[in-house]
């Protein structure tokens, strides 16, 4: 099955500063690449997500680019604001398939 | 658009005890639901995944007497923990996909499960 490995699992950074979380994933089939924010103790909230047809995607201060060779992808949030912390996830699911698989997560922590 | 709902949004329970979760999709048909798990500071675990009319497929480790699911229409699924023990605590979270085949999901809520 799917594997996602995401690093890191913290990352610390400064308002203003640019964040950046990988991810890999093991089955070449997968063709959806979805990215989640969740707050303690709610729901996941799709931030941004990316199908392997594109190999970048932008929305305002979020970005998702994709190498789909290298089997990994990686969420840029720039202009860091203290709201953005939070743990985010990244996610693989194949093709043809609603199942999604996880990586581990990264705790953003954005001071001011 | 997309509006999926849970109830409750948290139970604490005795040791024993059976507790019903509920998952509903509010403004669409989901053909497909999904169940997950997740402790404290860990991901999200998927425990089962459920199409409306048939059985749920379960994954590896994830006990199916234990963890009874129930989709019964296109709007509802709902999940029992039968004979809850404090190991069972968690945040159960469910979600659901439009269609089939189709890989975005929408996401509950959630629940915090207590076992005392």
């Amino acid at each position: 099955g799917e594997n996602v490995e995401q690093h890191p699992s913290t990352l610390s950074v400064q308002e203003g500063d640019s964040a950046v979380i990988k991810c890999t994933y093991s089955d070449s089939a997968s063709n959806y690449f979805p990215w989640y924010k969740q707050e303690l103790g709610k729901r996941p909230q799709l931030i941004i997500d990316i199908r392997s047809n594109v190999g970048e995607k932008k929305d305002q201060r979020i970005a998702v680019t994709l190498n789909k060779t290298a089997k990994h992808f990686s969420l840029h949030i720039t202009e860091t604001q203290p709201e953005d912390s939070a743990v985010y996830f990244c996610a693989a699911s194949p093709s043809g398939y609603s199942t999604l698989t996880f990586g581990k997560g990264t705790m953003l922590l954005v001071s001011p | 658009g997309a509006v999926v709902s849970q109830h409750p949004s948290w139970v604490i329970c005795k040791s024993g005890t059976s507790v019903k979760i509920e998952c509903r999709s509010l403004d669409f048909q989901a053909t497909t639901m999904f169940w997950y798990r997740q402790f404290p500071k860990q991901s999200l675990m998927l425990m089962a995944t459920s199409n409306e009319g048939s059985k749920a497929t379960y994954e590896q480790g994830v006990e199916k007497d234990k963890f009874l699911i129930n989709h019964a229409s296109l709007t509802l699924s709902t999940l029992t923990v039968t004979s809850a023990h404090p190991e069972d605590s968690s945040f159960y979270i469910c979600s659901a996909s439009q269609r089939a085949g189709y890989n975005e999901q929408f996401f509950g809520p959630g629940t915090r499960l207590t076992v005392l």
